[in-house]
């Protein structure tokens, strides 16, 4: 049963590039979440999604990014006009339930931007 | 609002000693549940161990333990006989378990450093 996958691993971008960071949910999750994580910092919750559904979006900034998840698909955190701030690890995890059990992260999206 | 405390930015424990990392917690659900993940110098975040609020039982999990005190409000997470592997970041996380504004969230501290001499 392969884990959740995220690509690419590792991405760089200029300031003002668009990045998109893809993640499939291991098989049989429909939950999916969106994390970030500055360097020596925990994990910041971005975004909760269910299939074609954001679900609770409270952690994402207001302007430049967006996150879906289609019927059919990887889920994809999208993150327009990129700036220097926005180089993180951003990390998706998923689940099979909202209850009683851990949320299964993939490797993570490392992201610099230049 | 729901918040996870860890108080130890690095620990250092002898190879094959025990060693705690504390953690503890704040929320005013009454159904929640607790998590430790570590995540190596690699960078990928690894499941440990999971404590329901309601289990009675302290959870175990091969070489870690979780030292469940509810009244306290910590979930300190002990790992016995050390190795050199365990050498990496331990992160603690709550995730509330009912309602319906339930999101399934994890919220997490911001770690413990710990490092394992040989």
């Amino acid at each position: 049963n392969a884990g959740v996958m995220q690509n690419p691993r590792h991405l760089v971008r200029r300031r003002g590039q668009e990045a998109r960071l893809r993640c499939s949910p291991m098989k049989g999750h429909s939950h999916v979440y969106w994390y970030r994580q500055l360097p020596e910092e925990g994990l910041k919750f971005m975004v909760y999604l269910q299939k074609e559904n954001i679900i609770d979006e409270s952690g994402m900034p207001k302007e430049r990014f967006s996150a879906e998840f289609p019927k059919e698909g990887p889920s994809i955190l999208r993150i327009q006009q990129v700036v220097r701030g926005d180089s993180a690890a951003y990390f998706c995890a998923s689940s099979p339930t909202r209850y009683n059990s851990p949320l299964h992260f993939g490797n993570g999206t490392r992201l610099t931007v230049t | 609002a729901q918040k996870i405390t860890q108080t130890q930015p690095g620990m250092f424990v002898q190879e094959k000693e025990a060693v705690t990392l504390d953690c503890t917690y704040d929320t005013s659900d009454q159904s929640y549940g607790l998590f430790w993940y570590k995540q190596p110098s690699s960078g990928e975040m690894i499941f440990l161990i999971y404590q329901g609020s309601y289990d009675e039982q302290n959870a175990t999990e091969g070489r870690y333990s979780l030292n469940f005190q509810k009244a306290r409000k910590s979930a300190n997470l002990v790992i016995s006989a050390s190795q050199l592997g365990d050498s990496a970041m331990y992160f603690c996380a709550m995730r509330e378990e009912r309602g319906s504004s339930n999101t399934g969230k994890l919220i997490f501290g911001q770690g413990t450093t710990l490092q394992v001499k040989p």
